[in-house]
């Protein structure tokens, strides 16, 4: 059974500081790993997808690496600002085509 | 705004009554994902469909769950005779073919006093 732990559970920080937040995954045979971000009482939004043959993705200040062979996948934020408070919860895609999420890390960034 | 839309957000509903919640994906989504959230935790899989067809199903999808999608377009999750523990964040999503991005809803949440 897949399981995916996300470290650290929460983390501040002040703003414009870079962040490094870990995913880790047991099973290595997954199609995908998603980031996603999740404000209070909402809905999931989609950061960052990399398939299983890809290393990383970019968008704007978030980068996204993938090690599907240790079971790792980091989400780097560079240049933190307040707006990006929020939970950012990982998960991989496996066979059966349901993700399977971590418990997120809840991030605040500080003035 | 992802195009997936859920009703209602929110509900408080009786122990012991059935509650229905809807969710409209944008047209292009042939896949359609529920899942259940509860405080501090990620998202749990329920079930999903390609088009009408119900492929998959979790263990936590008990019998007092079903799901369905008529003519592969919204789908609507009931819970009959609900239970406290039901109380949770439902939340419904869109996938256009396999592999790609996931597109949530905002979620429905229900509340069992």
């Amino acid at each position: 059974k897949q399981e995916v732990t996300q470290i650290p559970a929460a983390l501040s920080v002040p703003e414009g500081e870079n962040l490094v937040l870990n995913c880790s995954f047991t099973d290595s045979a997954i199609y995908n790993l998603q980031w996603f971000r999740q404000d209070p009482g909402k809905g999931l939004t989609s950061l960052l997808l990399i398939q299983s043959s890809q290393r990383e993705q970019t968008s704007g200040r978030l980068n996204a690496s993938l090690d599907k062979s240790s079971g790792r996948s980091t989400l780097y934020i560079a240049a933190s600002q307040p707006g990006d408070s929020a939970t950012y919860l990982c998960a991989v895609t496996g066979g059966g085509n349901k993700l399977t999420f971590g418990t997120g890390t809840q991030l605040k960034v500080e003035l | 705004d992802t195009g997936v839309s859920q009703d209602p957000r929110h509900k408080i509903t009786k122990r012991g009554q059935n509650v229905t919640f809807r969710c409209d994906p944008i047209s292009e989504h042939n896949r359609l994902y529920w899942y259940r959230q509860t405080l501090g935790q990620g998202p749990e899989f329920l079930t999903y469909f390609q088009n009408e067809a119900q492929l998959e199903k979790s263990r936590l999808l008990s019998d007092r769950f079903s799901a369905e999608r008529p003519k592969g377009s919204f789908s609507t999750l009931e819970i009959q005779r609900t239970e406290q523990g039901d109380s949770a964040m439902y939340l419904c999503a869109g996938e256009w073919g396999s592999g790609n991005t996931i597109y949530f809803g905002e979620g429905s949440w229900l509340t069992v006093v």
